[in-house]
């Protein structure tokens, strides 16, 4: 089975600041890769998915995600954060129907 | 359109007592899943239903765990002799198929104390 892992815990910056977010993934072959978001108080949302074509994917909010098959890595990016963008981001890569997820990291916005 | 719904939201039980967990899945959507949710962790697989069939329940914990989805819509998932260790969120997900895109619901908070 697939494993997950995501590279920082908890990650704190300010308005206006880059961020990105590692995550890699165990084994090749045709993988789906999924980011999940969870604002506080709300259910887990998806912000992007790649299945195959343009590696270089789009989601909602301003964010995108790179995927690098040699790498065996999926990296979400957003060029100026806000604070709205406080919440918990989960990367996710689907097994068959089965979606193993990383361990989470918490992003933290100052104003 | 409707979301996933969960019921109840949070629920608190005491050691050795059943539970039952709720999940409404989106309308039409034939593939449901069960996850679990601990502190300070991303989602487990637990059980996977096309339809009233549940093709995959590798991931349930053990056999105090059942999940049952009858008519092909709504799904419970029954927890027997409730321990400590089953404190986490539950979490459902749906899809119209299983190769696509699946759909949390807002989870279900166990507290076993």
């Amino acid at each position: 089975a697939q494993s997950v892992s995501q590279h920082n815990h908890h990650v704190i910056l300010s308005e206006a600041a880059s961020l990105e977010l590692g995550c890699n993934y165990s084994y090749g072959g045709t993988v789906n890769l999924f980011w999940y978001v969870q604002y506080p108080g709300q259910h887990l949302q998806l912000l992007l998915k790649y299945f195959s074509g343009d590696p270089l994917v789009k989601g909602i909010k301003g964010f995108e995600a790179e995927f690098i098959k040699s790498k065996f890595s999926f990296n979400l990016r957003k060029p100026s954060v806000q604070w709205s963008d406080t919440a918990e981001y989960f990367c996710a890569v689907r097994d068959d129907y089965k979606l193993s997820f990383g361990a989470g990291t918490t992003v933290t916005v100052r104003a | 359109g409707a979301g996933v719904s969960q019921t109840p939201s949070n629920k608190v039980t005491e050691k050795g007592k059943y539970v039952e967990l709720r999940c409404d899945p989106i309308s039409g959507h034939t593939a449901l899943y069960w996850y679990r949710q601990s502190l300070g962790q991303g989602p487990e697989f637990l059980i996977y239903f096309q339809g009233t069939g549940a093709a995959d329940d590798s991931g349930l914990p053990n056999d105090r765990f059942f999940a049952v989805r009858p008519e092909g819509s709504v799904s419970t998932l029954k927890i027997q002799r409730t321990e400590r260790g089953d404190s986490a969120v539950y979490l459902c997900a749906s899809s119209f198929v299983r190769e696509e895109t699946q759909y949390f619901g807002p989870g279900t908070r166990l507290l076993v104390l």
